[in-house]
């Protein structure tokens, strides 16, 4: 059984760049969540996704966007980076939406300089 | 808003100890979740906590969630220097999965 994969592990951007992070999810996972998580702190949920679909989000603003797709792997996009989008970014997947415990991949460290 | 908060948020501690950890959340919720992180590391998940009573053990740690009380511990039996790690409790928001987490609380645990 593979587990939840991100890419990249690191990336640097400068302020007002885009970018974009990407998940694989658990096999036999449908559902996919982002969360970012800035130095010291606990996770912030972002979004999550199900069957293609968003169908949750946090209070991040609309330049932090996503997609799923029919495999079920997810990306993360962020617009117009600022300094504070300095973050590890880690995406978890889950069975279902309505299954409880989810698991989490590697992360990607972004660095926004 | 909800709100989850972790204390202590830093704690040292020999070897061979016991200790407890405390979340405590701000408004109602059947769903808590205890999580590891160690430095540079994603997330392992320990404990899925889904009612009131709730207790679960998995070697050295115990959780419990008391939801009247809105409140889980972890407690850690006769710590060793393998368990030290930053530990995050999270609570469901709303049912519908989108977790809220406390700040974590780092965990030294001294040979």
């Amino acid at each position: 059984e593979t587990g939840v994969t991100q890419s990249p592990t690191h990336l640097i951007k400068t302020r007002g760049q885009q970018v974009t992070l990407r998940c694989s999810s658990q096999s036999g996972h449908n559902t996919v969540s982002w969360y970012q998580q800035a130095l010291g702190q606990g996770p912030q949920f972002i979004f999550q996704y199900y069957r293609e679909e968003e169908n949750g989000r946090g209070n991040f603003p609309p330049r932090f966007s996503g997609l799923q797709f029919p495999n079920y792997s997810s990306e993360l996009n962020v617009n117009a980076l600022e300094l504070d989008d300095s973050a590890l970014y880690l995406c978890a997947s889950r069975e279902g939406p309505g299954y409880d415990e989810q698991f989490f991949g590697p992360g990607t460290r972004l660095t926004v300089l | 808003e909800l709100k989850v908060e972790q204390n202590p948020l830093f704690l040292s501690m020999q070897e061979g100890k016991n200790y407890t950890i405390y979340c405590n959340y701000s408004t109602t919720s059947d769903r808590l979740y205890w999580y590891r992180q160690d430095p540079g590391k994603s997330l392992e998940s320990l404990f899925v906590l889904l009612s009131n009573g709730a207790v679960k053990q998995e070697g050295r740690l115990m959780a419990s969630l008391d939801t009247k009380a809105r409140l889980s511990t972890l407690h850690i039996t006769a710590a060793v220097h393998d368990l030290s790690a930053t530990y995050f409790c999270a609570v469901d928001m709303d049912s519908n999965y989108q977790l809220i987490w406390g700040a974590g609380t780092k965990l030294i645990i001294k040979p």
